[in-house]
């Protein structure tokens, strides 16, 4: 129990462009969702919270224009990286608490802009 | 400010012999305490959680709050167990984040 599901699990795309990318929780509600991002060889960092109808709270240092983030029902929150640029590649994982099963992990997102 | 230290990046050791994952973690209050493992391109899993103390590949850890610690042990590694390995913090019972060391990349070597 308590999957989330990611996707993409990879995405290329070009400099300047934006991508979106999805997080549904399968078999439970996320009232929360969490955002993190991991750079090659390091730990994942917070970037934002998001909450299910109201505004994402994001990380000192995270600019929360570039990182969109939409969490419009209690099955699905979003991320889109706007404008996306090189340094914006790395690899973006959700994550969401359940009562029964603590901590779940969506698969991973791997940016890669080019 | 949560904090969890580990201070080894990288920990290789011969197959069968013991592995200790050393974690520690800064928090003024009652930390909940999580190990994830996070094999070759797949997600982060569970490992183990301290509330609830049970064994899992081998693997146990006990939460030591007077050294604020929360060491992972095997007794005997297995090759399989080479990956990547998370010591993480919830701040309280509450909806919160993770709060994540660094990693600690285990190598077992056959």
């Amino acid at each position: 129990g308590a999957v989330v599901s990611q996707h993409p699990s990879w995405v290329i795309c070009k400099s300047g462009t934006s991508v979106k990318i999805e997080c549904r929780s399968l078999d439970f509600q996320a009232t929360t969702m969490f955002w993190y991002r991991q750079f090659p060889k390091q730990s994942l960092m917070l970037m934002a919270t998001s909450n299910e109808g109201s505004k994402a709270t994001y990380e000192q240092g995270v600019e929360k224009d570039k990182f969109l983030i939409n969490h419009a029902s209690l099955t699905l929150s979003t991320l889109t990286v706007t404008s996306a640029h090189p340094e914006d590649s790395s690899f973006y994982i959700c994550s969401a608490r359940t009562v029964s099963f603590g901590y779940t992990f969506g698969s991973g997102t791997r940016l890669t802009v080019v | 400010a949560q904090r969890v230290t580990q201070p080894e990046k990288l920990l290789s050791v011969f197959k069968g012999a013991p592995v200790e994952l050393k974690c520690n973690y800064s928090y003024s209050g009652s930390p909940e305490l999580f190990w994830y493992v996070q094999y070759s391109r797949q997600r982060l899993q569970l490992l183990l959680r301290h509330i609830s103390r049970e064994s899992i590949k081998g693997f146990t850890a006990d939460l030591n709050k007077g050294e604020t610690s929360f060491h992972l042990k095997k007794p005997f590694a297995q090759e399989e167990d080479s990956a990547m390995y998370y010591c993480a913090l919830s701040p309280n019972s509450g909806n919160t984040p993770l709060v994540f060391g660094k990693g600690t990349r285990l190598s077992v070597i056959a």
